[in-house]
């Protein structure tokens, strides 16, 4: 079975420093990856995806995240924090044919100014 | 389009109540998906439907609950007799796809049951 794990419930960062959320997948075969942000009382939004072409893959609002097979990892990067990136993150792994979804439990992202 | 679109947003229902939520995915897409989530965890996989054949259902979906989704188009997702740990936020989610291809999925914004 194909799982995540999503290392720390809560980040807290300063604005303007780095964002580093960290995801490590369990997968019998070659995984497709995800990255999901959720604004309170709101649904899920795609940041970007994996699916076995570039190992660096780049999202929206200036997200990336790495697949490091020899580490099991897709940790989701920023540069810089902005205080309009507080929310929570969910790292996610495609679990069947039907590309039905397993998330982890999400990191929580807050920015202090 | 205006994406996946669920009502209502907020739904505070007595226990051994029966309660319907609706799910109108984007136009084009074939599959569709219900996620339930309780606070503090990750969206958990409910049931799954590839126009209207519900093909995919979780160890989760008890007796209770029934989803449909009639000439593929919308869908509803009905609980009976509610306990409180149904509450939870019911997420839709819908993509284009056939076979392993698949498109993302795109999610509604949910909606949050209150079983008092």
């Amino acid at each position: 079975a194909q799982s995540v794990t999503q290392l720390g419930s809560h980040v807290s960062v300063s604005e303007g420093a780095l964002v580093l959320l960290r995801c490590n997948y369990s997968s019998s075969v070659p995984p497709y990856l995800f990255w999901y942000v959720q604004y309170p009382n709101q649904g899920l939004q795609l940041l970007l995806k994996y699916t076995s072409a570039a190992t660096l893959v780049k999202g929206i609002n200036g997200f990336e995240a790495e697949f490091k097979k020899s580490e099991t990892s897709f940790h989701l990067t920023k540069p810089s924090a902005h205080m309009s990136d507080a929310a929570e993150y969910f790292c996610a792994v495609i679990t069947s044919g039907y590309s039905t979804l397993t998330f982890g439990k999400g990191t929580m992202l807050l920015v202090s100014p | 389009d205006t994406g996946v679109s669920q009502d209502p947003r907020h739904k505070i229902t007595k226990r051994g109540q029966n309660v319907t939520f609706r799910c109108d995915p984007i136009s084009e897409h074939n599959r569709l998906y219900w996620y339930r989530q309780t606070l503090g965890q990750g969206p958990e996989f409910l049931t799954y439907f590839q126009n209207e054949a519900q093909l995919e259902k979780s160890r989760l979906l008890s007796d209770r609950f029934s989803a449909e989704r009639p000439k593929g188009s919308f869908s509803t997702l009905e609980i009976q007799r509610t306990e409180q740990g149904d509450s939870a936020m019911y997420l839709c989610a819908s993509s284009l796809g056939t076979g392993r291809h698949n498109t993302e999925a795109f999610f509604g914004q949910g909606t949050r049951l209150t079983v008092v």
